[in-house]
């Protein structure tokens, strides 16, 4: 697609409740990140997929935090057993090279997805 | 540990004014050094960015910044600010794939 697409915009979990957020990355893009921003906050680095390799998830928060990238496409961010700590905008980005030379081009991020926790 | 320092929280300046926002970074080596502006309810649009080379950058919408090694500063300015302007920024440090962000500066633009 034109840009990274996340879905849903928003969502509200009652405490305890299983979420799952989806990233549509541009195509083609090797690498997809996701970073979480909490409110008044700039973004922190939570995971790095280069292709469907997993090569950083020293930024998750808990075991609570799990992310999927299958086919090296679409990728899926779940968050089991909600906390109210867990509220926040969780963005994904996406970028055309991997390994060291990602940084060179900037990242291209989607709109994000408002998870409250209640 | 690199860490990025955006000391102004809020800034409000009148429509057509100029427009500084500052950044410092700590950081190893060379950084890799954007600048991203966010509109209410949207994602991180890039601005800029800084590799190596012309220490003064130009960016989009009329933004550039300027590279201080000795300062390890990359404030970023616009000579005139439009209204459509008023959004929050956000200074980052890259460290190959991984980027660290400022807390952000939230611009105000009176008319």
């Amino acid at each position: 697609g034109a840009g990274v697409s996340q879905s849903p915009r928003y969502k509200v979990a009652k405490r305890g409740q299983d979420v799952a957020l989806r990233c549509d990355p541009i195509s083609g893009h090797v690498s997809l990140f996701w970073y979480q921003q909490a409110l008044g906050q700039g973004p922190e680095f939570l995971t790095y997929f280069q292709n469907e390799a997993q090569l950083d998830k020293s930024g998750l928060p808990s075991d609570r935090f799990f992310a999927e990238r299958p086919e090296g496409s679409v990728s899926t961010l779940k968050i089991q057993r909600t906390q109210q700590e867990d509220s926040a905008v969780y963005l994904c980005a996406s970028s055309l090279r991997g390994g060291t030379g990602t940084g060179d081009y900037g990242y291209t991020f989607g709109s994000g997805t408002r998870l409250t926790v209640v | 540990a690199q860490s990025v320092t955006q000391p102004d929280i809020h800034i409000t300046v009148s429509e057509g004014a100029s427009l500084e926002l500052r950044c410092n970074y700590s950081y190893g080596a060379t950084p890799y050094l954007f600048w991203y502006v966010q509109s209410p309810g949207q994602g991180l649009q890039l601005l800029l960015k800084y590799f190596s080379g012309d220490t003064l950058v130009q960016g989009i919408k009329g933004f550039e910044a300027e590279f201080k090694r000795s300062q390890s500063s990359f404030n970023l300015r616009k000579p005139s600010v439009h209204w459509s302007d008023a959004a929050e920024y956000f200074c980052a440090v890259g460290e190959t794939y991984k980027y660290i962000f400022g807390t952000g500066t939230r611009l105000k633009v009176l008319a």
